[in-house]
């Protein structure tokens, strides 16, 4: 089974600061099917990303996925106050296995 | 618009058995492969199974496979999570979610409320 390792596991930044997310398989990724979620208290995950870096329907350009094999990145460009949540990366071409989540909180 | 209502929240007895429910609408049942994902008290999101409802095949993850059974009425549209015997540490909120396609290598693009089920004697 396919191990992902988030980093970091909190994030403290301010609106408008820069967001950069990792995610990192322990053994590489098939076809780069790794999707990003957002996660807010007492709501259900939101898609983001799928296929590493296509942006999911109505997700805002300042969300973009990237890199293949081992390690991805999400990166939220300028952070609005609605983005403070969780993010869960998730590998789906081998099994599927979510990463332990990393928490974007208000600094 | 697609939907998916889970059934609501249970509060058990270790030894019990439990189903829980997850109703889609607004597309076709069978087409897509539906799942289930647990977050435990404080926890992250544990990705539990799928199921493809027109024909029923099912896939499990190896750390559910055995504790948990994944099955589908297609007749009224509804995918089901259930236990034959609980215990405490099931307690946790139950998502369930669809692909957006009929491939079973799919993230899983739109999502239930949750059922939260709570396990105490």
């Amino acid at each position: 089974e396919i191990v992902l390792t988030q980093s970091p596991d909190t994030l403290s930044l301010s609106p408008g600061e820069r967001a950069t997310l990792s995610c990192r398989a322990s053994q590489s990724v098939t076809s780069n099917y790794l999707a990003w979620y957002q996660h807010k208290p007492g709501q259900a995950p939101r898609l983001l990303i799928f296929g590493a870096s296509i942006r999911a329907t109505d997700i805002p350009d300042r969300f973009s996925g990237s890199g293949s094999g081992t390690d991805f990145t999400l990166t939220i460009t300028r952070l609005e106050p609605e983005d403070f949540a969780v993010y869960y990366c998730q590998q789906y071409g081998s099994s599927r296995t979510f990463g332990q989540g990393t928490k974007v909180e208000i600094k | 618009e697609v939907q998916l209502v889970q059934s609501g929240a249970e509060v058990k007895k270790p030894g019990e058995s439990l189903k829980i429910s997850c109703k889609g609408s607004g597309y076709r049942f069978t087409n897509y492969w539906i799942g289930w994902v647990r977050q435990m008290p404080g926890k992250g999101l544990e990705w539990m199974g799928i199921i493809y409802p027109g024909d029923s095949d099912t896939r499990y993850s190896p750390s559910f496979q055995g504790q948990v059974t994944i099955s589908a009425d297609k007749s009224i549209s509804t995918a089901y999570l259930q236990w034959s015997s609980l215990k405490a540490s099931d307690t946790a909120i139950y998502y369930c979610a669809r692909h957006p396609s009929g491939y079973d290598r799919s993230p899983f693009e739109s999502w239930g409320q949750g059922t939260l089920v709570t396990v105490s004697s």
